[in-house]
């Protein structure tokens, strides 16, 4: 059973650049979390989702972010416009509901 | 929203001592799990150990134990025989199924083991 899978592992782009980070869940999970590490701090949560629906967004910035999870394929965390500040390494996690949640090995991001 | 502090930026420990790390946290739930995450240079977030709220006895594995007090809201890690390889960012979050199942992770505490 393969693990949570995140690509891709290094993202650069340029200031004013959309970055889309993908997350495949664990086979059977249908509940993903995205969380931010920025350098020097902890994970702190974005959104949790469910296949089709967002349940909880309340950690993510009110513009330039979005996130889905289609019926089929991975989830999306989408970032329009980049900046500096959006440098930083995003993990996502999967889970059954109330189940342990796996870590992917995370996306990091480099806005230059 | 839920708090976990980790008051302890940088800790250091001789290779084969003793070390524990601490980790405080702050909640009104009386259903939480606390865990221990360990994440080296690769960033991947590895789960080292977890305790339920409601079990009194303290969790371990292996070289890996917890001192989990709940009405102090406190749950250090204590590595026993430390190893090169626990050299690591180790990270103490909570997390509660009453509030979305998210994590809340501290800022974590640096390890660093001298051989």
């Amino acid at each position: 059973n393969a693990g949570v899978m995140q690509n891709p592992r290094h993202l650069v782009r340029r200031r004013g650049q959309e970055a889309r980070l993908r997350c495949s869940p664990m086979k059977g999970h249908s509940h993903v979390y995205w969380y931010r590490q920025l350098p020097e701090e902890g994970l702190k949560f974005m959104v949790y989702l469910q296949k089709e629906n967002i349940i909880d967004e309340s950690g993510m910035p009110k513009e330039r972010f979005s996130a889905e999870f289609p019926k089929e394929g991975p989830s999306i965390l989408r970032i329009q416009q980049v900046v500096r500040g959006d440098s930083a390494a995003y993990f996502c996690a999967s889970s059954e509901l109330r189940h342990e949640q796996y870590f992917g090995p995370g996306t990091r991001l480099t806005v230059t | 929203a839920q708090t976990v502090t980790q008051s302890q930026p940088e800790m250091s420990v001789q290779e084969a001592e003793t070390v524990t790390l601490s980790c405080t946290y702050d909640t009104s739930e009386s259903d939480y799990y606390l865990f221990w995450y360990k994440q080296p240079p690769s960033r991947q977030m590895i789960l080292v150990i977890r305790q339920e709220a409601y079990k009194q006895q303290n969790a371990t594995e292996n070289r890996f134990s917890v001192n989990f007090q709940k009405a102090a809201k406190s749950f250090s890690l204590k590595i026993s025989d430390s190893q090169l390889g626990d050299a690591a960012m180790y990270f103490c979050a909570y997390r509660s199924p009453n509030t979305g199942n998210q994590f809340y992770f501290g800022t974590g505490t640096s390890l660093t083991v001298i051989p």
